[in-house]
């Protein structure tokens, strides 16, 4: 069945520094990959998704590339901000999946001023 | 894109107790989708619940545990049956919308602590 791996965290960067949380996903047919970020206490909201290979999809800073080769979906953020401090989820999904998600077990972001 | 609200936003409840909570979306949908996720933990789909049928349980969930009811294309309900402190979980309804329908919208969650 399907999977997302994701880096495992916490992650804690000190603010202005780059972020990389790692993810990588095995799947039947072609899914569309998905970042969800979760901040302290509140639910999940779209980052930035991206629904075929070599699609990158962005917002807020943050990217991602949809690598059909390495079956990878990488986060970035070339400088982090104290705001930033969240769970980020990598999921996968899709119509081809009947549009359920598959989610990662997420990773917990500290950003330090 | 969609908008979803969700009642309770949090509750306390005893052991053997029900609770049932709602999930609003602000356009017609086709599917809703409910997901636990326990505390420190990823989120796992509980059901799908589409309109005019019963709903669709994954592996591990059982109907006669979280009854779903889906009167409307708005509108969904998801009740935690004789609950346990092993319930303590946040769930989240969802539903697909935007382009294409490939972006799930999550509503806030509804807290839920059992003693």
């Amino acid at each position: 069945g399907d999977s997302v791996t994701q880096m495992e965290g916490p992650v804690t960067l000190s603010e202005e520094a780059f972020l990389t949380i790692n993810c990588t996903y095995t799947a039947t047919g072609y899914p569309s990959l998905f970042w969800y970020v979760q901040y302290p206490g509140e639910g999940l909201q779209l980052l930035l998704k991206a629904t075929k290979a070599d699609d990158k999809g962005s917002n807020k800073g943050f990217e991602a590339t949809y690598r059909k080769e390495t079956t990878s979906f990488h986060l970035e953020k070339g400088s982090v901000q104290v705001s930033d401090s969240a769970v980020y989820f990598c999921a996968l999904g899709g119509w081809g999946s009947n549009y359920k998600l598959t989610f990662g077990k997420g990773t917990l972001l500290t950003v330090n001023p | 894109s969609a908008v979803i609200s969700q009642k309770p936003s949090r509750d306390i409840c005893q052991r053997g107790t029900s609770l049932t909570i709602q999930c609003q979306v602000d356009s017609q949908v086709t599917m809703m989708f409910w997901y636990r996720q326990q505390p420190g933990q990823s989120l796992t789909l509980i059901a799908t619940a589409n309109q005019g049928s019963e709903a669709t349980y994954e592996s591990g969930f059982v109907i006669d545990k979280f009854p779903i009811s889906r009167p409307n294309l708005t509108f969904s309900t998801l009740t935690v049956s004789n609950m346990s402190p092993e319930d303590s979980s946040i769930y989240l309804c969802s539903a697909p919308a935007g382009e294409e329908g490939e972006t799930q919208y999550f509503g806030p969650g509804t807290r839920l602590l059992v003693l």
